[in-house]
């Protein structure tokens, strides 16, 4: 069965510093998305991304963040100058075109970033 | 509230036993749905209401809602140990983003 994939599982980075968290969608999905999920906290939206650019973004979603699709497969989120808040585990998950706009989204294992 | 609370927060049930979830949101919608997670894993989606429908099965899984009320629930009929997780409402009410409720911690006793 096709599925989300994310690398790396655990990230720990030093304050200041820039981290890439990368996902590969499913294949032949056309609909992307970043979320996070602070320990505790409920999981956020910040991104979707569709036809190669930025289709929605929350608040949280401030200039230190980036994403893009480099190549045909990889999505990436970029956070420029890490922050201690910035700890949290991030999600990443993808859509087809079936059930239209807000269908069901396939979600990755996720990636636990943390700042130290 | 925020959109997309669940109660009860946690629930304790023996396998066989029947598990009701809540989700209350406040804003008009697109669609609901319901997602698990297991312990440190990922968001496994269940299944996806429509504003126009009222009841949805899939398997074991029984989703209502109700848009006056402004709430759905899950029911997991003649539960299992493996059903063990927590169970998420999310809420799509425009675009493309979906907004997560605070989710109910289900344990399922062998």
């Amino acid at each position: 069965e096709p599925e989300v994939t994310q690398t790396p599982s655990h990230q720990v980075t030093q304050m200041g510093q820039e981290v890439i968290l990368r996902c590969v969608p499913i294949s032949n999905h056309l609909y992307f998305y970043w979320y996070r999920q602070i320990l505790g906290q409920k999981v956020e939206f910040l991104v979707s991304f569709y036809n190669n650019e930025i289709s929605e973004k929350s608040e949280i979603f401030d200039d230190q963040f980036s994403v893009e699709r480099p190549d045909g497969s990889n999505f990436t989120l970029k956070i420029r100058s890490t922050k201690l808040e910035d700890s949290a585990m991030y999600f990443c998950a993808s859509r087809g075109e079936m059930g239209g706009a807000g269908g069901g989204q396939f979600f990755g294992p996720g990636t636990r970033l943390t700042v130290l | 509230s925020q959109q997309g609370e669940e109660d009860p927060q946690a629930l304790s049930i023996q396998e066989g036993e029947n598990a009701t979830m809540n989700c209350s949101y406040k804003t008009s919608i697109n669609n609901l749905q319901w997602y698990r997670q297991n312990s440190g894993r990922g968001l496994v989606h269940l299944i996806l209401i429509r504003s126009n429908e009222r009841e949805k099965h899939s398997g074991r899984l029984r989703v209502t809602l109700d848009t006056s009320k402004k709430s759905s629930s899950l029911l997991i009929t003649a539960s299992r140990a493996a059903d063990t997780a927590s169970y998420f409402c999310a809420t799509n009410n425009a675009g493309n983003m979906l907004t997560f409720g605070g989710g109910t911690r289900l344990m399922v006793k062998p």
